[in-house]
């Protein structure tokens, strides 16, 4: 079975560009979670989909962070414009929310830095 | 406000030996943990899970244990193998979308 896919997996761009991450959950998974790795905080939740809608984006950092998930299968995490403090690994996980106490699966992330 | 934490951020242990990782939470609720094992350049991987009804769980080398009225969880590898060596996260979650809490990562380094 395919597992979380992440693309792109690096990804360098410049001060003030969008920068567009996406993600392909497992199939039947109905949880979608997206989060940030920095060496001072650990693995930050930034937002969750359930059924593809979105439930908690508390951990969004600002309005320059935007999420979406039109349909069950693809999902995208946007930056715009983008900033050096961006610079982090963005991690992508599901889970089959239906059943209850089922670790997340995770994708291989997508390393970003911005210049 | 972190729910859970893990107060080391590295450990070093002699191959052969055992590797206890500890972790502590705050949030009374939870009732499913889990520790999950990251190698460099790839995604957390699921590891072992407790349910709060148990204090134990074991699976090969890896055992959790889980003590409720302290609020902390450890992981124990007996006997610790190179390839051990990973940074370990431990999660918790009050079942709720199976939404997780995750600490800040230890890394783990077993030395040859």
């Amino acid at each position: 079975d395919a597992g979380v896919i992440q693309s792109p997996r690096h990804e360098v761009t410049e001060m003030g560009q969008e920068v567009t991450l996406r993600c392909k959950p497992i199939s039947g998974h109905n949880s979608l979670f997206w989060y940030r790795q920095t060496m001072m905080r650990g693995l930050e939740l930034l937002i969750y989909f359930n059924n593809n809608v979105p439930i908690d984006d508390s951990g969004m950092p600002e309005d320059r962070f935007s999420a979406k998930m039109p349909n069950a299968s693809f999902s995208t995490l946007k930056i715009q414009p983008s900033e050096p403090r961006d610079s982090a690994v963005y991690f992508c996980a599901s889970t089959d929310s239906g059943r209850s106490n089922q670790p997340q699966h995770f994708g291989d992330g997508t390393r970003l830095s911005i210049l | 406000d972190q729910q859970v934490k893990q107060n080391s951020p590295s450990l070093s242990v002699q191959e052969g030996r055992i590797s206890i990782l500890n972790c502590d939470y705050t949030n009374s609720m939870f009732d499913y943990f889990l520790w999950y094992k990251k190698y460099p350049a790839e995604g957390p991987t699921f590891l072992i899970s407790i349910s709060s009804i148990k204090d134990k769980n074991e699976d090969g080398r890896f055992t959790v244990f889980l003590n409720k009225s302290a609020k902390h969880l450890s992981l124990h590898i007996v006997p610790s193998q190179p390839g051990d060596s990973a940074v370990y996260f431990c999660a918790a979650s009050a079942d709720n979308f199976n939404k997780f809490y995750f600490g800040s990562g230890t890394k783990l380094n077993v030395k040859p």
